[in-house]
């Protein structure tokens, strides 16, 4: 069975820093992994999607690395802002017959200080 | 916009009803998926539907139900079996299942509280 972890489930800042948040999963076999932000009482937020043939994938001060084989995949975050102060989840869908199920992790809460 | 509907925003329950939580999406995504979210806990999928008519249950279905009548429509209800219904729930659609582009998208959530 699939498990996801992220590691540290919270992580505070100040303004400026650069910082990397970590996702890691048990069974290499993925088709994609994406990475989330999600704000306090709301939905998610799509932020980056990493197919399983790809390395890494950025969006502008946000850029996400998949290593397949190791089961490790890193959300770098450059010149931290207050408003990226939010819950960053990452998800992988297996490859195969069970390709539609997405299996979350519990999150990383990052708050970033003046 | 496109995007994916959820309402509404807040729902009460009270003991032995069942209630029913609206999922909508205009993004024309054939895969529509409902997720649980606890504190301290990931996202837990309840059901799933990859077409019009079919669904699949996840990994937590007990007590709850859905129905995928049309593409842009995937309704869950909680079911008085559902012994602790209180949670933000959550659904999020994509554009298929298959060897396309599958980045899944969610809606703002409904918070569902037991009274």
């Amino acid at each position: 069975k699939q498990e996801v972890t992220q590691i540290p489930a919270a992580l505070s800042v100040p303004e400026g820093e650069n910082l990397v948040l970590n996702c890691s999963f048990t069974d290499s076999a993925i088709y994609n992994l994406q990475w989330f932000r999600q704000d306090p009482g709301k939905g998610l937020t799509s932020l980056l999607l990493i197919q399983s043939s790809q390395r890494e994938q950025t969006s502008g001060r946000l850029n996400a690395s998949l290593d397949k084989s190791s089961g490790r995949s890193t959300l770098y975050i450059a010149a931290s802002q207050p408003g990226d102060s939010a819950t960053y989840l990452c998800a992988v869908r297996l490859s195969g017959g069970t390709a539609s199920k997405l299996t979350f992790g519990t999150g990383t809460r990052l708050q970033v200080t003046l | 916009d496109g995007g994916i509907t959820q309402s509404p925003k807040y729902l009460f329950r009270k003991e032995g009803q069942n209630v029913t939580l609206s999922c909508e999406q205009n993004l024309n995504h054939d895969a529509m998926y409902w997720y649980r979210q606890d504190p301290g806990q990931g996202l837990r999928l309840i059901y799933y539907s990859q077409i019009v008519n079919d669904f699949q249950k996840g990994d937590i279905a007990e007590g709850y139900s859905v129905s995928r009548e049309k593409k842009e429509s995937f309704p869950l209800t909680v079911t008085s079996a559902q012994k602790n219904p209180t949670a933000f729930y959550l659904c999020a659609s994509t554009r298929s299942t298959g060897l396309m582009n599958t980045e899944a998208f969610f809606g703002q959530g409904t918070r569902l509280t037991v009274v």
